[in-house]
């Protein structure tokens, strides 16, 4: 059984950096194919993918938001880190991170979601 | 602004059928068969419905199918219940280097 979680500060001031944790367990992220992906979602809109780390250290981030954010994986731990510089307000959202069996394919297992808030 | 665009809001009476479309371009729909659709109800996590644009993971009703024309990717629910009603959004793959667009999402009633 796959299940991920987000863990991470539910408060951010504005400018600072967010470091979110992704620990997984049920699958390997040293097979072959696989990947985490993370995706936001401010209150009441839209889901927006953020970045993806696959099982060989492959990374794919969102070309409106790479500038700020770095995926890292630490395959012993079963977790998958996402950090986001220079926070804003609009930045508020539930964070989720999710399975993906290959590249291309879905994201089949969600996170229950962490929200953060950035606000002074 | 969403890269794949769905309508705002759909509505159907119990029992019926909804279609609910997702238009993109040449570069992601239009391109691969790698169409995705998440249902969400409100404070849970999405759920993936369809997968490779018309597959149902298990345990997902047979209710819920997917179809693609040209740019556009489509999510038909017949039968509609009353647990439907939800907001869906549809997903595609758009190569190696943007991976991933979503579409706005679209608000599901069941009157």
């Amino acid at each position: 059984q796959i299940t991920l979680k987000e863990s991470g500060p539910t408060l951010v001031k504005p400018t600072q950096t967010l470091t979110l944790t992704c620990t997984f367990s049920g699958f390997s992220l040293s097979t072959s194919g696989v990947g985490v992906g993370w995706i936001r979602q401010p209150p009441g809109k839209a889901l927006e993918w953020l970045a993806l780390i696959y099982w060989d250290d492959d990374k794919r981030y969102s070309p409106s938001l790479k500038s700020r954010l770095t995926i890292t994986k630490d395959t012993s731990k079963n977790q998958v880190v996402l950090t986001m510089t220079n926070m804003d307000p609009v930045d508020t959202a539930t964070y989720y991170c999710a399975h993906r069996p290959r590249r291309g394919y879905a994201f089949d297992i969600w996170g229950q979601g962490t929200m953060v808030t950035v606000s002074s | 602004q969403s890269a794949l665009t769905q309508p705002a809001s759909v509505s159907g009476s119990p029992g019926q059928s909804i279609t609910i479309s997702c238009t993109g371009t040449s570069s992601d729909v239009g391109s691969y068969n790698l169409v995705s659709w998440y249902q969400q109800h409100p404070g849970k996590a999405p759920k993936l419905m369809i997968y490779e644009g018309s597959k149902r993971p298990s345990g997902v009703s047979n209710r819920f199918s997917g179809s693609k024309s040209g740019n556009t990717a489509s999510l038909t629910i017949s039968g509609l219940q009353a647990e439907d009603e939800a907001d869906y959004y549809c997903c595609s793959y758009a190569g190696s280097s943007t991976d991933v667009v979503f579409g706005g999402g679209t608000k599901l009633t069941v009157l």
